[in-house]
């Protein structure tokens, strides 16, 4: 089945620093969604990636697709502390069944 | 509008007892998910409903676990012999459409301690 990865696991960065994460799967995927969970919270929807290298951007936010469509990346410019907390990538498969998961990327900012 | 919503919002109940989480998604969504997460850890996918398709069960970890959707609408998740690994955040999701380009919207999750 359909496998997405995301590294890194765990980001420390100090606050103003740039941050990155990088989302990749087996499979070509239809779209690519990425979510934030805050500490304590559940995961709330940012964004949805569809074509192919796809670059939307959201404040200091800048999301890719790959051409292939099989991977996708976050950048955080100058992070903040509200920044904190941990980014998930979702890839739809091309069978348009459901969603999966890549397993998260949980950024701690620095004051 | 109303978001989903899941109850109860907390549970603690003894290793050995059966428990049911209950979600009620957005009106109209006919996606729904059920994960686990456990503390500091990503999603695990336990079982996806769409429409009136036969749900997608790869993810339930034993058979002490079942979920049913009924009408279309409310969701239950039970689980059987509760065991201590089965202590998580239990979060349910609903989306609009079929396929996989609708976002989804989670619930706040049930909070699932096993003493």
């Amino acid at each position: 089945g359909q496998q997405v990865m995301q590294i890194p696991q765990y980001q420390h960065v100090q606050e103003g620093e740039d941050f990155t994460t990088y989302c990749n799967s087996s499979t070509t995927l239809s779209n690519i969604q990425w979510y934030k969970q805050r500490p304590g919270g559940h995961p709330v929807f940012l964004i949805q990636l569809v074509k192919s290298g796809e670059v939307k951007k959201q404040k200091r936010l800048t999301f890719q697709f790959g051409e292939a469509k099989k991977n996708s990346s976050l950048h955080i410019t100058a992070t903040q502390t509200t920044d904190v907390g941990t980014y998930f990538c979702a890839g739809g498969d091309n069978a348009g069944n459901m969603l999966t998961f890549g397993g998260g990327t949980r950024l701690m900012v620095k004051p | 509008g109303a978001g989903v919503s899941q109850s109860p919002s907390n549970k603690v109940t003894e290793k050995g007892k059966d428990v049911e989480l209950r979600c009620d998604p957005i009106s109209g969504h006919t996606a729904l998910y059920w994960y686990r997460q456990s503390l500091g850890q990503g999603l695990e996918f336990l079982i996806y409903f769409q429409g009136n398709s036969a749900p997608d069960k790869s993810g339930l970890p034993s058979d002490r676990f079942s979920a049913e959707r009924t009408g279309g609408s409310v969701s239950t998740l039970t689980i059987q012999r509760t065991q201590q690994e089965d202590s998580a955040v239990y979060l349910c999701a609903s989306s609009r459409g079929q396929g996989t380009y609708s976002p989804l919207h989670f619930g706040n999750g049930t909070r699932l301690t096993v003493t």
